[in-house]
């Protein structure tokens, strides 16, 4: 089986663009959270979504925002892109918002803002 | 400010050697999870530890979760050349479902 697919594995944009990412969850799993990940530190949370409705948001400004499909594909968008965006962007998705649910982890898109 | 402090921040050691790496906080997860990342790779769960005072064995490695559910360590027996990578902890707390994670501590074992 698939595991989580991320695509595109490598961007560059300029300040000021904006971005879309996607993310293809294993099959049968429900639920799609996003995640920051700037280099040598841990993943920040930035969205969750269950069943195509946000259930969680971190703590990021407006310009990032997300969505959920019929399929349980997702999509991260940011506007306005800073210098500050640059990271790897990981996607993980779970069967549901279960607690002990673990989470599976895509290889990331790796955004370089110039 | 982590939630979840991790400690060390690096840690360089010999093929062969013992070690232990630390994930503590003041605040209570009703779970917590270990993982380990490559470069260029998503994160690989490696454990979940829900009970306090629960010990999970995956062969050399040894996952421990505190009494009272505030801190967890990980403990590496005779290390090998293909344990080095980034090693996270997270916790979900009792109220949301999010995962607070760590800032992960970089293990690189040396033949």
């Amino acid at each position: 089986d698939a595991g989580v697919t991320q695509s595109p594995t490598h961007l560059i944009k300029t300040r000021g663009q904006h971005v879309t990412l996607r993310c293809s969850p294993i099959s049968g799993h429900k639920s799609v959270s996003w995640y920051q990940q700037v280099l040598g530190q841990g993943p920040q949370f930035i969205f969750q979504y269950y069943e195509k409705e946000e259930r969680g948001r971190g703590n990021f400004p407006d310009r990032f925002s997300a969505r959920q499909f019929p399929n349980y594909s997702s999509e991260l968008n940011v506007n306005a892109l800073l210098l500050g965006d640059s990271a790897l962007y990981l996607c993980a998705s779970s069967l549901d918002l279960g607690g002990v649910q673990p989470q599976h982890f895509g290889d990331g898109t790796r955004l370089s803002i110039l | 400010t982590q939630l979840l402090e991790q400690s060390p921040q690096f840690l360089s050691i010999q093929e062969g050697e013992n070690l232990t790496v630390y994930c503590n906080s003041s605040s209570v997860f009703s779970s917590l999870q270990w993982y380990r990342q490559e470069p260029g790779e998503g994160p690989v769960l490696l454990v979940t530890v829900v009970t306090g005072g629960e010990v999970k064995k995956l062969k050399r490695l040894t996952f421990q979760f505190g009494d009272a559910r505030k801190d967890s360590s990980l403990h590496i027996t005779a290390a090998q050349p293909g344990d080095t990578g980034l090693y996270l902890c997270a916790g979900r707390r009792d109220s949301n479902y999010q995962l607070i994670w760590g800032a992960g501590t970089k293990l690189i074992i040396k033949p």
